[in-house]
């Protein structure tokens, strides 16, 4: 069963338009929460986490994201998405101490 | 300047042949892991280790072997057993409990 989902696998978005990217997860208790982003041929770079306390949290490049206890989600979000924001983007749960991915969403940002 | 080596890039061997890959970090971190990933599978993880001269088996680990006699270093070998050894690794490294961080990948491409 998969743990950690981020049902869009493409998602095309044009320049300055916002970004949402979501991700579901599977896990009794609250978990520690990450979205990371990566670019073709390199590692991965954290964006943001969620531990505890305020559930929208500020991330680096401007991403913000929100957790939601009654969804189990943590949909990533950008008001006004920039052509350096194309980019794999990977959701990541910590479930039973140990740290699972989503699959990865493709963001593409036309003209 | 802190954070996480790989070495090589890009790796080219023949079928059958085992090869090293190399993982180093100056952050201090307790905890290292091996990650793999292929297109669409978002990362799969191979072998962790929380402490120098102990590591535990991830998800994937048959035909990889590791080890930690540094707590900055952190080798994986590509053994002949591993049956499609061609992905792209990935090595992290974190304090405790707390979030990973990633360097640049090792591309390796076995024929």
């Amino acid at each position: 069963a998969q743990s950690v989902t981020q049902p869009d696998i493409h998602i095309t978005v044009s320049e300055g338009a916002s970004l949402e990217l979501r991700c579901n997860y599977s896990y009794g208790a609250t978990p520690y929460l990450f979205w990371y982003v990566q670019s073709p041929g390199q590692g991965l770079q954290l964006l943001l986490k969620y531990f505890s306390g305020d559930t929208l949290v500020q991330g680096i490049k401007g991403f913000e994201a929100e957790f939601k206890r009654s969804q189990s989600s943590f949909n990533l979000r950008k008001p006004s998405v920039h052509w350096s924001d194309a980019a794999e983007y990977f959701c990541a749960v910590v479930i039973w101490g140990k740290l699972q991915f989503g699959a990865g969403t493709q963001v593409v940002v036309t003209p | 300047d802190g954070g996480i080596t790989q070495s090589p890039k890009y790796l080219f061997r023949k079928e059958g042949q085992n090869v090293t890959l190399s993982c180093e970090q100056n952050l201090n971190h307790d905890a290292m892991y091996w990650y793999r990933q292929d297109p669409g599978q978002g990362l799969r993880l191979i072998y962790y280790s929380q402490i120098v001269n102990d590591f535990q088996k991830g998800d994937i680990a048959e035909g990889y072997s590791v080890s930690r006699e540094k707590k900055e270093s952190f080798p994986l070998t590509v053994t002949s057993a591993q049956k499609n050894p061609t992905a792209f690794y990935l090595c992290a490294s974190s304090t405790a409990g707390k979030e990973q961080y990633f360097g640049p990948g090792t591309r390796l491409t076995v024929t």
